[in-house]
């Protein structure tokens, strides 16, 4: 009965380093979600995945962020070259179909020094 | 692009008094959420409101949808600290893509 769950919880990276950070969806949840949200802001959208597809990924700010489900399942967030710009918590949210009720995850606060 | 602004940002309040928070759009959305969130925990849902006009209670809690469908309010009755917490409304369109608001960051004192 586990929920949403993302790791690591908390990284401090340097400026320039590239960072990963990954999320495990309820199992059996087809769709997934990857958010972004400041201190005191509600979570920007960044990117969709159904199943193994990235369906849409308007939200990502530019090229140096991608992310990937190759099984459909977990999912990772790269951030390439990353800039203090990008110090936010990233959350992720996995729902039963598109649509549905999305449950987050605690998200990790990543840090660029 | 879709904006939903809530207010009041900030509120404060002893237990025991009601209040109320808005979330307003110049966008018609086909959905409206609430959730909330605790410190270090993700946002949580509370309510789904799909029909203009709609009302939702859960316990103390009494959400509207508003007719024309853009914007919401959120009422506690006779609210407790285990209120506290970030209440943050989000729009939803047509697709699965939610527009989330700032959030009202809400603290009952006992």
């Amino acid at each position: 009965g586990a929920g949403v769950s993302q790791s690591p919880r908390y990284k401090v990276t340097k400026r320039g380093q590239d960072v990963a950070l990954r999320c495990d969806p309820i199992s059996g949840h087809v769709s997934l979600y990857w958010y972004r949200q400041a201190l005191g802001q509600g979570p920007e959208f960044l990117t969709y995945f159904n199943y193994e597809a990235q369906q849409d990924k308007s939200g990502l700010p530019n090229d140096r962020f991608s992310a990937e489900r190759p099984e459909g399942s977990i999912s990772t967030l790269t951030i390439q070259r990353t800039e203090q710009r990008d110090s936010a918590m990233y959350r992720c949210a996995s729902s039963l179909q598109t649509r549905t009720e999305q449950f987050f995850g605690p998200g990790t606060r990543l840090t660029v020094l | 692009t879709q904006l939903l602004e809530q207010s009041p940002q900030f509120l404060s309040i002893q237990e025991g008094e009601n209040l109320t928070v808005y979330c307003n759009s110049s966008s018609v959305f086909s959905s409206l959420q609430w959730y909330r969130q605790e410190p270090g925990e993700g946002p949580v849902l509370l309510v789904t409101v799909v029909t203009g006009g709609e009302v939702k209670k859960l316990k103390r809690l009494t959400f509207q949808f508003g007719d024309a469908r853009k914007d919401s309010s959120l009422h506690i009755t006779a609210a407790q600290p285990g209120d506290t917490g970030l209440y943050l409304c989000a729009g939803g369109g047509s697709n699965y893509k939610l527009t989330f608001g700032k959030g009202t960051l809400l603290t009952v004192n006992p």
